[in-house]
């Protein structure tokens, strides 16, 4: 069964710094596809960025980067220029072309501080 | 309507009791999924609709938990006789078509008491 770590269960990064939220996952599939969800108390999940496995170059959205390492099996987040906005709950997700529905990791809570 | 809309958004109720979720996807949207998310946990996958095929139940924890999802749209996940450990938020999510590269948007999610 495919299954997803994140091993940080909260970090902390100062506003305008650079931080890094780690996640690895594991599955038998070449085929599939990872996300990173961000998760602020309104509860609501927003999709930060996706990358597709059969795709080398990391996805990248303004501030939000992967490093994407398809033979380690690991799927990093950077987050540039942090803001207060991003302090937020994030969750890194898998899904592959046979099962529609995503595993999700544990999380890792994001405070920013001023 | 323009995003995932879920009602109740909390709801408190004694144990024993039957619960009702209501999820109204994204116009359009053919998939629809709901989640379960404990007390600081990640979310876990409960079922899954698919346009007119067969729901994917293998994430439902027991036969105390049942959906459906009525004229492809709006969906109801019922929790019967609820316990303590059922407490948690429930998230309803759709996609445009279940490809497994589509954008998934998630609702707000029910948040479930049980006392």
């Amino acid at each position: 069964a495919q299954t997803v770590t994140q091993s940080q269960p909260e970090m902390s990064v100062q506003e305008a710094e650079t931080v890094t939220l780690s996640c690895t996952y594991d599955t038998s599939e070449s085929d599939y596809y990872l996300f990173w969800y961000k998760q602020p108390p309104s509860r609501q999940m927003i999709l930060v960025i996706r990358q597709e496995a059969y795709k080398q170059q990391n996805a990248t959205e303004n501030r939000f980067s992967v490093n994407f390492q398809k033979a380690a099996k690991s799927f990093s987040l950077k987050i540039s220029d942090s803001q207060l906005g991003d302090a937020a709950m994030y969750f890194c997700a898998y899904t592959d072309t046979g099962r529609r529905a995503l595993t999700f990791g544990s999380g890792t809570r994001l405070q920013v501080q001023p | 309507g323009a995003g995932v809309s879920q009602s109740p958004s909390n709801k408190v109720t004694e144990k024993g009791k039957d619960v009702e979720l209501r999820c109204d996807p994204i116009s359009g949207h053919t998939a629809l999924y709901w989640y379960r998310q404990s007390l600081g946990q990640g979310l876990e996958f409960l079922i899954y609709f698919q346009g007119n095929s067969a729901p994917d139940k293998s994430g439902l924890p027991s036969d105390r938990f049942s959906a459906e999802r009525t004229g492809g749209s709006v969906s109801t996940l019922t929790i019967q006789r609820t316990q303590q450990e059922d407490s948690a938020v429930y998230l309803c999510a759709s996609s445009l078509d279940g490809a497994a590269g589509n954008t998934i948007y998630f609702g707000e999610g029910s948040w479930l008491t049980v006392v």
